[in-house]
């Protein structure tokens, strides 16, 4: 089945270091988003995309991170010089049309470590 | 401010007894209501939604969830636990109104079913 796909699923880089996760949505999936999740913690939003509009950036913790998303489908988070607090597990969901009634399907993440 | 509550960090049930997780809300109009679970090492799975009409909802994996807009609750139920329901799970909420597509997350409530 062609559920919301991450890579890679985990990923162990060096502090300072740039680093890029992906995120392929349901292939119709208008909306995409990104959340991380520290361990055994709740969501924090990061960055909702919806089709063609200006993208809700609101939930980015500094300027080290941004994301794209290219094509209205595939979606790249990225974090520059990471510091050993990003270390968790960024999620990725995405819905289909623009009602506010759809539920997000969620990717198993990717799970980041910054030693 | 919208805001969701799981009171409880953790809930432990015996196998075959009825479970209970708890959900309250604070939205300034009509919500859409939504639970998800969480297996370990992975992403959130949708279970159920209240949109509109019977405020019981049923939902997977036997599932139901009881919508009470005076209490402004919405309790994750199911009649007789397995221990393969041992997640953790996560109550949200999207405010109708507005074009805002963002779900305010609850933290999540660990569910433990012991043999």
């Amino acid at each position: 089945g062609a559920g919301v796909s991450q890579s890679p699923s985990n990923k162990v880089t060096e502090k300072g270091k740039d680093v890029e996760l992906r995120c392929d949505p349901i292939s119709g999936h208008t909306a995409l988003y990104w959340y991380r999740q520290s361990l055994g913690q709740g969501l924090e939003f990061l960055i909702y995309f919806q089709g063609n509009s200006a993208p809700d950036k609101s939930g980015l913790p500094s300027d080290r991170f941004s994301a794209e998303r290219t094509g209205g489908s595939v979606s790249t988070l990225t974090i520059q010089r990471t510091q050993q607090e990003d270390s968790a597990v960024y999620l990725c969901a995405s819905s289909e049309g623009s009602g506010s009634n759809q539920p997000q399907h969620f990717g198993d993440g990717t799970r980041l470590s910054i030693l | 401010a919208q805001s969701v509550a799981q009171p409880e960090d953790q809930v432990n049930v015996a196998e075959g007894n009825p479970l209970t997780v708890k959900c309250t809300y604070s939205v300034s109009g009509n919500p859409y209501l939504f639970w998800y679970v969480q297996y370990p090492n992975r992403g959130l799975q949708f279970l159920l939604k209240y949109i509109t009409g019977d405020n019981l909802v049923k939902g997977s994996y036997g599932f139901e969830a009881e919508f009470n807009k005076s209490q402004t609750s919405f309790h994750l139920k199911k009649p007789s636990a397995l221990v393969s329901d041992s997640a953790l799970y996560f109550c949200a909420v999207r405010d109708r109104a507005g074009n805002n597509r963002k779900l305010i997350w609850g933290l999540g409530t660990s569910l433990a079913v012991n043999p």
